[in-house]
């Protein structure tokens, strides 16, 4: 079982739909990440938290520790959008984790048509 | 600033040959990392240094050299390229302060490895 898992792995949305891409972790973790995978390629951070919610523009990320669960959501997306959003988490060693070494989801990839 | 820069951007290398990729950071991070892509898996870990003369192995270190002489630099050598080294590979870099991945992340640009 793979320790970091994301859905949808692939999602299209018309422009403007509100879109909610989720991930969900088995290690006990003391921070997660969220990033963002151009179509070139680059990797940007978009969001590192370790609880409650956090908001940039139209992006907002939230995590619910207990559940081990985060969703990034995107308001009135739009076609630059189009990326493929990737989960990480940052493991705790005193829950088991491993401290020091990001653990990746496979992503997913955004499409949204105008 | 520069950020994190990586060179080369492509490279075609034939199996056995050996390479250095680099990686530059002008942040002052003490943390670095570098990582492989490959299609349909989640980025996974090589090598990464929590400070200049430190460094330690990810989950898939084998067939790979790191070392870190300076703050700046963390090179990642490839000792006898082999074709499963066909991949993208991003190096990394934080604040560190501790824990290197508990604050952001900055990526490099890539790099594009085809081994034949």
């Amino acid at each position: 079982k793979n320790e970091v898992e994301q859905s949808p792995q692939n999602l299209t949305a018309q422009e403007g739909e509100f879109i909610t891409i989720n991930c969900s972790y088995s290690v006990g973790i003391s921070a997660l990440h969220w990033l963002q995978q151009h179509p070139g390629g680059g990797i940007v951070s978009l969001f590192m938290l370790s609880s409650g919610k956090k908001k940039h523009g139209r992006l907002i990320a939230t995590i619910n520790i207990q559940e081990k669960h985060s969703s990034l959501h995107i308001t009135a997306s739009h076609p630059r959008d189009s990326a493929v959003y990737i989960c990480a988490v940052s493991g705790d060693m005193n829950y088991g984790g491993s401290q020091g070494n990001l653990i990746f989801g496979k992503g997913t990839k955004l499409s949204v048509k105008p | 600033n520069a950020g994190v820069t990586q060179t080369p951007k492509f490279q075609v290398l034939k199996t056995g040959q050996s390479m250095t990729l680099q990686c530059a950071q002008d942040m002052n991070h003490e943390y670095m990392s570098w990582y492989r892509q490959d299609p349909g898996m989640g980025l996974r870990l090589i090598h990464y240094s929590v400070g200049a003369g430190i460094t330690d192995q990810g989950e898939v270190p084998n067939g790979y050299n790191v070392s870190r002489s300076t703050t700046e630099d963390f090179p990642l050598r490839l000792l006898s390229a082999a074709p499963s080294q066909t991949s993208v590979y991003f190096c990394a870099s934080s604040y560190g302060g501790g824990v290197g991945t508990n604050y952001e992340q900055y990526f490099g640009p890539g790099t594009r490895l085809t081994v034949t």
